[in-house]
């Protein structure tokens, strides 16, 4: 079946390095993935999204890398901040079911970031 | 500044007890749904709703059940709580013609059954 997941359930870094967290997933009909940040004690917040069409995409101090070719993507943040961390989660695209469809979360990969 | 709320935001119970987690959003959107969430671990969907007298079980199957009456408002009602439900509950919304993006969620509900 489909799955979206990631490689690490935790990754620390020093900061002001930057942080390259990653995704793989397993239908290769995905056309959409979005990354979602999750604080402590606070639902996921949506960071930045690619479409397929695209192999990467920049936000402010975040890009994300699409290779459909191994079916992976990685989110990477530029000069962690305290305040980055968070748990990540990548999300795929809409799996149809009859009736309708829904997302995919992945297990997220928890952020630490030392002083 | 959330445009959706859920309450309560901690929830201590005992067994047997018919509990209901609210969730509201203020943003019009048609879709909405109820995650479950174990501490450290990925998001699984219980419930979701297209728009208003439509809802649909997740890929988690949950002995909580659901309604929408109406547009803003995705209650989850468990008629008999069990320590087996301690876990966190999260309440999302999306528009309808942007499935996967701007997936707006709750801060959640911390639901612990004695």
């Amino acid at each position: 079946g489909e799955s979206v997941g990631l490689h690490l359930p935790t990754l620390s870094v020093q900061e002001g390095d930057n942080s390259i967290i990653n995704c793989a997933y397993s239908n290769s009909a995905s056309d959409y993935f979005i990354w979602y940040k999750q604080e402590s004690g606070k639902g996921p917040q949506f960071i930045i999204d690619i479409r397929s069409n695209m192999d990467k995409r920049q936000g402010q101090r975040v890009t994300v890398l699409l290779n459909k070719t191994v079916k992976h993507l990685s989110l990477q943040i530029a000069a962690t901040q305290p305040g980055d961390s968070a748990v990540y989660f990548c999300a795929g695209p809409p799996r149809s079911t009859t009736g309708g469809f829904k997302t995919i979360f992945g297990a997220g990969t928890r952020l630490f970031v030392k002083a | 500044e959330a445009d959706i709320y859920q309450t309560p935001r901690y929830l201590v119970i005992g067994t047997g007890k018919k509990i209901t987690l609210e969730c509201s959003q203020t943003m019009g959107h048609d879709k909405m749904y109820w995650y479950q969430q174990d501490p450290g671990m990925e998001l699984h969907l219980i419930h979701y709703s297209y728009g208003v007298n439509s809802t649909e079980k997740g890929d988690l199957s949950s002995e909580s059940t659901v309604s929408r009456i109406r547009t803003e408002h995705f209650p989850l009602t468990l008629e008999s709580a069990r320590p087996s439900h301690t876990s966190q509950y999260l309440c999302a919304s999306s528009e309808a013609t942007r499935e996967g993006h701007g997936y707006t969620f709750g801060s959640g509900t911390r639901l612990t059954v004695v």
